[in-house]
């Protein structure tokens, strides 16, 4: 099976604007969690989307949205961009047994 | 909520010797466990879970963890380290499927040659 795959891998924006990222699970995954990861903050749980629900939800303001497609593709979008949200952007799929598998980020740099 | 605390943020050993990296977790509730290890510039990759059963759990790459719920730990061990497995590595809980997985602050291995 092939894994998660995120697009684009880089990107690079400037403040105030705004970016859309994109998450394929493993092929039967319908669970798809969005991370954000700095060096100073760790790993952040952003939120989570089942069956096209978001079902959890971390604590970060309205900027950062997301959705799920019927086809269990996700894609996250943070509005209004800020330095601070410069960042590697993680997505996982989660088998029906609980574990949830990578991809291999996206990596955000806000100028 | 879960808390999950790896109380080593390094950890430098030299290669061949053993090494153990430590996690505790905040809730006595039935939980999943996990570890994951990241590589530069890359994603996590699962390393080993606990979900039920027998409480020593063996994962790829020669790393094993053991279950205490007691101690609400949940620590990776690997009796001789290599070069190759320098890299920072995340312990992770889960309350069940379906739930929000926690992660640790991580641990940066570092193997010396």
């Amino acid at each position: 099976k092939a894994g998660v795959t995120q697009t684009p891998r880089y990107l690079i924006k400037t403040r105030g604007q705004q970016v859309t990222l994109s998450c394929s699970p493993i092929s039967g995954h319908r669970s798809v969690s969005w991370y954000q990861q700095t060096p100073g903050q760790g790993l952040q749980f952003l939120f989570e989307y089942f069956s096209e629900t978001q079902r959890n939800k971390g604590n970060f303001p309205g900027r950062f949205s997301g959705r799920q497609f019927s086809n269990s593709r996700s894609e996250m979008n943070v509005s209004t961009l800020e330095l601070g949200d410069s960042a590697l952007y993680l997505c996982a799929s989660s088998s029906a047994h609980g574990e949830q598998y990578f991809g291999p980020g996206t990596r955000l740099t806000v100028t | 909520a879960q808390s999950v605390t790896q109380l080593d943020s390094q950890v430098p050993v030299f290669e061949e010797a053993p090494v153990e990296l430590r996690c505790n977790y905040s809730s006595s509730v039935s939980v999943y466990l996990f570890w994951y290890v990241q590589y530069p510039n890359q994603g996590l990759q699962l390393l080993l879970k606990y979900l039920s059963g027998s409480t020593l759990v063996k994962g790829i790459n020669g790393f094993e963890a053991e279950f205490n719920k007691s101690q609400t730990s949940f620590h990776l061990r690997k009796p001789s380290v290599h070069i190759s497995d320098t890299a920072e590595y995340f312990c992770a809980v889960s309350e069940g499927t379906g739930n929000q997985f926690y992660f640790g602050t991580g641990t940066s291995l570092t193997v010396i040659p």
